[in-house]
């Protein structure tokens, strides 16, 4: 069975980093890219980060570049996001999703994890 | 403010079919596959629709994906109560370089 389950959550002062996990299982990993998805409380989605099968592509939303950085090692089937200079607005529940279709990173997301929650605030 | 627009609410009774707009441009949902989700309280997002009209395995089939031009929507046919949930619209943006999401949609069944 096909499952992402995200670790790394938990309460930052503004300005610290947290390294959150995505752990894969039940698929051929080094296949798929992975997105990182957030949601703020009581708000709708919002897509922070993609990563290609082979590292080559990485985007990143307007609100996070230059502070995350995405990486993954396929030899451990796990997803990375570090996350530094964190700021209250970066409060939410963090979800890692896999595209849907094998190499391509424009398809949307089929495989959720069931998230990790990051609170920022001092 | 998305870059797709859902409305914020629907209803429906028992029975009746439901109907999600999701607005784009030629940017995203003209040129690309459109995706939808729906979200419980508490939970993770769960794929409905893939490639504008495609059903997983396990999602019915009074569930269904259409789009046209810069639009595409959810239709839920036959609605039941456990199908109250947050409904998002989502599709890659060739603009931005990045998938987008509506606002979401709150489908409250009366």
């Amino acid at each position: 069975q096909v499952h992402l389950v995200e670790s790394g959550g938990g309460a930052a002062q503004p300005g610290r980093s947290l390294r959150l996990s995505c752990a894969a299982s039940g698929f051929t990993f080094s296949d798929y890219a992975i997105h990182w998805v957030r949601q703020a409380p009581g708000k709708g989605l919002e897509w922070v980060a993609v990563i290609s099968y082979d590292e080559t592509v990485k985007y990143y939303a307007s609100s996070v570049e230059g502070r995350f950085t995405i990486s993954r090692d396929n030899s451990r089937n796990t997803i990375y996001l570090q996350m530094n200079s964190l700021r209250p607005d970066d409060t939410a529940v963090y979800f890692c999703a896999r595209v849907e279709q094998p190499v391509v990173v424009y398809f949307g997301m089929d495989v959720w994890g069931q998230g990790t929650t990051v609170t920022v605030s001092s | 403010q998305s870059v797709l627009t859902q409305p914020p609410s629907v209803s429906g009774t028992p029975g009746q079919t439901v109907t999600i707009s999701c607005s784009g441009t030629t940017s995203n949902i003209e040129f690309n596959y459109v995706y939808w989700y729906s979200q419980l309280p508490g939970t993770a997002p769960k794929l409905l629709i893939y490639r504008d009209n495609q059903r997983p395995s396990g999602v019915p089939d009074r569930v269904s994906g259409s789009k046209s031009g810069t639009s595409a929507s959810l239709a839920i046919s036959g609605v039941r109560p456990e199908d109250e949930a947050i409904y998002y619209c989502e599709v890659w943006d060739d603009g931005l370089g990045s998938p987008v999401f509506g606002g979401g949609t709150k489908l409250t069944v009366l």
